[in-house]
């Protein structure tokens, strides 16, 4: 049973251009998560998802920044513009049931830089 | 804000002997508190939760101690090996909110041969 994926794992984007961050779910996990982490520093929410629906995007920044988890696909985070600021380490985890949400596995991220 | 953090962010141990990582957290409604396992270049690695209605979890090797009075956690990891040099991460969740997880900063634990 294959892990939580992500690709990129390093990404690198001058400022201005967007950037395109791919996850795959763990099989059978119908919730996702991204979390974004600075360095030296913890994980932050950003957005909760589940099949076509947004659930909590109360971490994601009001703009550049957007999610989405087709019906069939992966989980596609999105940010325009990207500025230095946008460099970080960004994790998503997936987790199988409503009752199971506190379970949540983490892929390896996709490390992006900004230049 | 509720936040979690950690009392100290390094920690040096000896190759077997035990090793102890304290968290403390400011949200009383937390339903759930996970430890999870950080290694340079890679994602978090769950280890182990405990429920708010619970004061100790066992795991294999691992155990979680939640003191819910003055709002502690810590993990207790016994003989410790090289192999568990990394960052620990201790979070919290409530399930109304979804469940999205709030981490801590992290404590670096680094085991000496």
């Amino acid at each position: 049973n294959a892990g939580v994926m992500q690709n990129p794992r390093h990404l690198v984007r001058r400022r201005g251009q967007e950037a395109r961050l791919r996850c795959s779910p763990m099989k059978g996990h119908s919730h996702v998560y991204w979390y974004r982490q600075l360095p030296e520093e913890g994980l932050k929410f950003m957005v909760y998802l589940q099949k076509e629906n947004i659930i909590d995007e109360s971490g994601m920044p009001k703009e550049r920044f957007s999610a989405e988890f087709p019906k069939e696909g992966p989980s596609i985070l999105r940010i325009q513009q990207v500025v230095r600021g946008d460099s970080a380490a960004y994790f998503c985890a997936s987790s199988p049931r409503p009752e199971q949400l506190h379970e949540q596995y983490f892929g390896p991220g996709t490390r992006l830089t900004v230049t | 804000g509720e936040s979690v953090g950690l009392h100290l962010p390094t920690l040096s141990v000896q190759e077997g002997d035990n090793s102890i990582i304290n968290c403390a957290y400011s949200n009383s409604a937390s339903d759930y508190f996970i430890w999870y396992k950080q290694e340079s270049g890679k994602g978090p690695q769950f280890i182990i939760d405990i429920r708010s209605n619970m004061d100790k979890r066992q795991g294999q090797r691992v155990t979680v101690l939640l003191n819910k009075t003055v709002k502690h956690l810590s993990l207790q990891i016994a003989a410790t090996q090289p192999g568990d040099s990394a960052v620990y991460f201790c979070a919290e969740t409530q399930e109304t909110s979804g469940s999205r997880l709030t981490f801590g900063e992290g404590t670096q634990l680094t085991v000496n041969p």
